[in-house]
């Protein structure tokens, strides 16, 4: 199994739709995870921290289930400039990063 | 805004040339991190530095030479680089290395980077 395995996508959605991503992992004993956005030929961004069992900012609902061993973002009311990569990043000695998947929202 | 500059945005070598990137961040971060990125993949981390040393080289050919001069600047030296090296060079920095809570880390806008 990958350290962190993600679905490429891409997830094409109309404007206000309501989209989610799903991250698995493998290691059991990371304790926290991020969320990062990256736009075409851009640096990765920090979108999201989630520690416990989940995390809101805005539009934006980051979820961990542990027993489970998956982190869920979920996105409301999607915008145009919402348009990204979503990488799902999980700390262990270093970051590993998912492969990312891919968001294009249309009008 | 970036708070992690890098520089130069663009370079362009040829394979015999010497060139150096440079990092630098003034938040007081002690671990800090380059990452090469080929288009359509995740990043790929080269080396951490943590209070100025070097804590993971993750097998990087030797032409490829970090330096840490101080706690905020990082440095990639780059000698003899091949054209499969073209890639975006990405700096990052973090509180201090490790896995804690709070350790996310913050990239600079790369350096893109095409060896002719």
């Amino acid at each position: 199994r990958k350290e962190v395995e993600q679905d490429p996508g891409p997830f094409n959605v109309p404007e206000g739709a309501t989209v989610a991503f799903n991250c698995t992992y493998s290691n059991s004993a990371s304790q926290s995870f991020f969320w990062y956005r990256q736009d075409c030929r851009k640096e990765p961004k920090l979108l999201m921290s989630v520690y416990s069992s989940g995390n809101e900012d805005g539009r934006f609902t980051a979820q961990l289930n542990r027993a489970s061993q998956y982190i869920s973002l979920l996105i409301r009311d999607s915008k145009l400039s919402d348009s990204a990569t979503y990488l799902c990043v999980v700390p262990t000695d270093k970051l590993i990063f998912g492969t990312g998947t891919r968001l294009q929202v249309f009008p | 805004d970036t708070e992690v500059t890098q520089t130069p945005k663009h370079l362009v070598m040829g394979m015999t040339n010497k060139k150096s990137l440079k990092c630098e961040q003034h938040m007081g971060h002690r671990a800090m991190y380059w990452y090469k990125q080929k288009a359509k993949k995740p990043p790929e981390l080269m080396f951490v530095y943590s209070y100025e040393k070097l804590s993971i080289n993750e097998s990087v050919p030797s032409r490829f030479s970090p330096e840490c001069p101080n706690s905020s600047l990082l440095n990639l030296h780059l000698h003899a680089l091949q054209p499969e090296d073209s890639a975006l060079y990405l700096c990052a920095s973090s509180q201090k290395a490790g896995t804690g809570p709070n350790q996310p880390q913050h990239f600079g806008d790369g350096t893109r980077l095409s060896i002719l």
